[in-house]
């Protein structure tokens, strides 16, 4: 069976503090792994795919590194409005293109 | 990314009535859109697939007739809660891809927050 795990649940940092977010995942065939980042109240908003080991992407203070079993999210000296949830998906080989596996996903609180 | 459009954001019904909601993808067109629920401080659970010009394939354990699904277009999904009951108070989100460019990503709609008294 499909699983995404997704790790620590929730996390506070000071502003400037850099951490990492940890998303481990067993999927039959791996397609693709999305990150995305969701605020309070809204639909998740896509950050990156990642589709194959050794793949990194980066997006202003935010990048992402994929292993043949789990992904990180890196954030470099992060700022208040990177407060959100972070959830991490899957879309694994065979299933209808578009459909995706999350995790719980992390909650990202950064303080002044 | 392509942007996707979901209405209402908000509603509140009274037990025992119907409620739609609205998915368009508004610069693309979706054979297939995906409908999801999401509780407080939960995943999001993928209810159904919602496929234009045919039926919706569910999840087990979500009852087709409670979720009505129609994907009549290219560019719209609607899912119908019928006779709501307070339990199906919830986050419902929906997804869809450009697939014209074999692209995988999902784009979401803002969401809509069903609250059933």
């Amino acid at each position: 069976e499909d699983q995404v795990t997704q790790s620590p649940e929730a996390l506070r940092l000071q502003e400037g503090e850099s951490s990492s977010l940890n998303c481990s995942y067993t999927v039959s065939g791996l397609r693709g792994l999305f990150w995305y980042r969701q605020d309070p109240g809204k639909g998740p908003e896509f950050l990156f795919t990642l589709y194959s080991a050794g793949e990194e992407k980066e997006k202003e203070r935010l990048k992402a590194t994929l292993t043949k079993k789990e992904s990180f999210l890196h954030i470099t000296a992060p700022k208040p409005e990177d407060s959100a949830t972070y959830l991490c998906a899957v879309q694994a080989r065979g299933s209808t293109l578009g459909r995706l596996y999350f995790g719980r996903g992390t909650q990202l609180t950064v303080w002044p | 990314g392509a942007v996707v459009s979901q209405h209402p954001s908000r509603v509140i019904c009274k037990s025992g009535t119907s409620v739609k909601i609205e998915c368009r993808s508004l610069d693309f067109q979706a054979t297939t859109m995906f409908w999801y629920r999401q509780f407080p401080k939960q995943s999001l659970m993928l209810m159904a697939t919602s496929n234009e010009g045919s039926k919706a394939t569910y999840e087990q354990g979500v009852e087709k007739d409670k979720f009505l699904i129609n994907h009549a277009s290219l560019t719209l999904s609607t899912l119908t809660v019928t006779s709501a009951h307070p339990e199906d108070s919830s986050f419902y989100i929906c997804s869809a891809s450009d697939l014209a460019g074999m692209n995988t990503e999902a784009f979401f709609g803002q969401g809509t927050r069903l609250t059933v008294v």
